[in-house]
């Protein structure tokens, strides 16, 4: 079965802080997708990859950088966490661009 | 990059039929069509993708016109678990090109 999975659920960080956030897929995917989530503004692509150490950016990219290192990990990086950037952090992979998009279940992140 | 605009809220009452449609003016020739579902706390759930004319599964339909310019899901027969926000989503097929979600239908069925 389709596994898309992120280290924490929920995390909760001070301003200033370097943010780390992990997503693996078991399914051998090539392109991987950090999103985030607001209110009333639905999913806003943050940044993508398509290939191990390649990537994108998204729509909203500021403030945020990634990681590709191994085919199956895709990490989003916040140099220094800001609250603005509390939200919901959803990770998604697909075998290739315009394919079905597998989401992970979401980390929520509070800056304090 | 393609835009997309959707209603922001329908109501419904199970055993009806639900039409969600998705305007996206500046689509281009390779770009695909899709729609998430997503209910509260979880991740959205691929429902259906579509190039043109009809696409139908076992839980949707898409219908897309000729000029590709809207694409409308149809939800045949809504039960209270379809309670959920729909993403209509449009990008490329091949390498190069941007996703974007639309900002999402929040649907709510009544018994």
């Amino acid at each position: 079965d389709v596994k898309v999975t992120q280290s924490s659920r929920y995390l909760v960080k001070r301003t200033g802080e370097k943010v780390f956030l992990e997503c693996v897929q078991d399914m051998d995917h090539e392109n991987m997708f950090w999103y985030r989530q607001d209110p009333g503004l639905g999913l806003r692509l943050i940044y993508f990859s398509y290939d191990v150490k390649m990537k994108e950016k998204g729509d909203i990219p500021e403030g945020y950088s990634v990681s590709r290192e191994k085919k199956e990990r895709f990490s989003l990086i916040l140099e220094s966490a800001s609250t603005n950037q509390t939200s919901m952090y959803l990770c998604a992979s697909s075998q290739r661009r315009g394919y079905e998009q597998y989401f992970g279940p979401g980390t929520r992140l509070t800056v304090t | 990059l393609a835009k997309t605009t959707q209603p922001i809220s329908m109501d419904s009452y199970e055993g009806q039929e639900v039409n969600i449609t998705c305007s996206h003016n500046n689509i281009a020739t390779n770009d695909y069509i899709t729609w998430y579902q997503q209910f509260p706390s979880q991740g959205p759930r691929f429902i259906i993708q579509g190039y043109k004319t009809k696409v139908t599964n076992e839980v949707a339909s898409l219908f897309i016109p000729a000029d590709r310019k809207s694409s409308t899901l149809s939800l045949p027969r809504v039960s209270l678990s379809d309670t959920a926000v729909y993403y209509c989503l449009v990008g490329r097929y091949n390498q190069g090109g941007k996703l974007i979600f639309g900002q999402g239908t929040e649907l709510s069925v009544k018994p």
